[in-house]
């Protein structure tokens, strides 16, 4: 069956570190792979798309790779904050309408 | 302002009562889905409609219905048979286009005692 997976383990790091998170996928090729954050007790909000033929996508101090030989994608924020602490979730998608396959997120913490 | 709305953000039930979850969209979005999220854990998909008076059946339906008689409105209701139910669930919704993001409510914490 489709599997996507993140790493369960909370990510601690120094404020202006970079944090790299991890995002893997087995038994399937999707289309695309996205980013998203979520804070304690709210709904995830977007943050980035990388498609299947896209190797790098970057937003602000955002970065997102997607590697098919790998099946992994990576997801960096570099120069980190404090208020970059949050749970980041990858989902994959495939199929038109949308319907994302999440992984269970990996939390981040940074501190000052 | 534009968005999707989740309500009540909590809701408590008594075992064994059925209890409908609200999610309101003016987004204008075609598609509309239903997660469930235990602590720790990421999201599981329950249902999800893509056009008004259908849906489809997520990898988690069993104990829950739901129906889409308005294209802004996707009610969830959590029944008798869900064996599980406490826990936060979550509207999302989106167009129909691939390669887009979906939008997400606030969420509802559901705990039965």
């Amino acid at each position: 069956s489709q599997k996507i997976e993140q790493n369960s383990e909370a990510l601690n790091i120094q404020e202006g570190k970079t944090a790299t998170l991890t995002c893997n996928y087995t038994n399937y090729s999707p289309a695309y792979l996205q980013w998203y954050r979520q804070d304690p007790g709210r709904g995830p909000v977007f943050l980035l798309l990388i498609r299947e033929n896209e190797k790098e996508k970057r937003k602000e101090r955002l970065k997102v790779t997607f590697d098919t030989t790998l099946k992994q994608s990576l997801f960096h924020i570099t120069a980190s904050q404090p208020a970059d602490s949050a749970t980041y979730l990858c989902a994959s998608g495939g199929a038109a309408g949308n319907k994302l396959t999440f992984g269970g997120g990996t939390r981040v913490l940074v501190k000052p | 302002d534009g968005g999707i709305t989740q309500s009540p953000k909590y809701l408590f039930r008594k075992e064994g009562q059925n209890v409908t979850l609200s999610c309101e969209q003016n987004l204008n979005h075609d598609a509309m889905y239903w997660y469930r999220q235990d602590p720790g854990q990421g999201l599981r998909l329950i249902y999800y409609s893509q056009i008004v008076n259908d849906f489809q059946k997520g990898d988690i339906a069993e104990g829950y219905s739901v129906s889409r008689e308005k294209k802004e409105s996707f009610p969830l209701t959590v029944t008798s048979a869900q064996k599980n139910p406490t826990a936060f669930y979550l509207c999302a919704s989106s167009t129909l286009t691939m390669n887009t993001e979906a939008f997400f409510g606030q969420g509802t914490r559901l705990t039965v005692v």
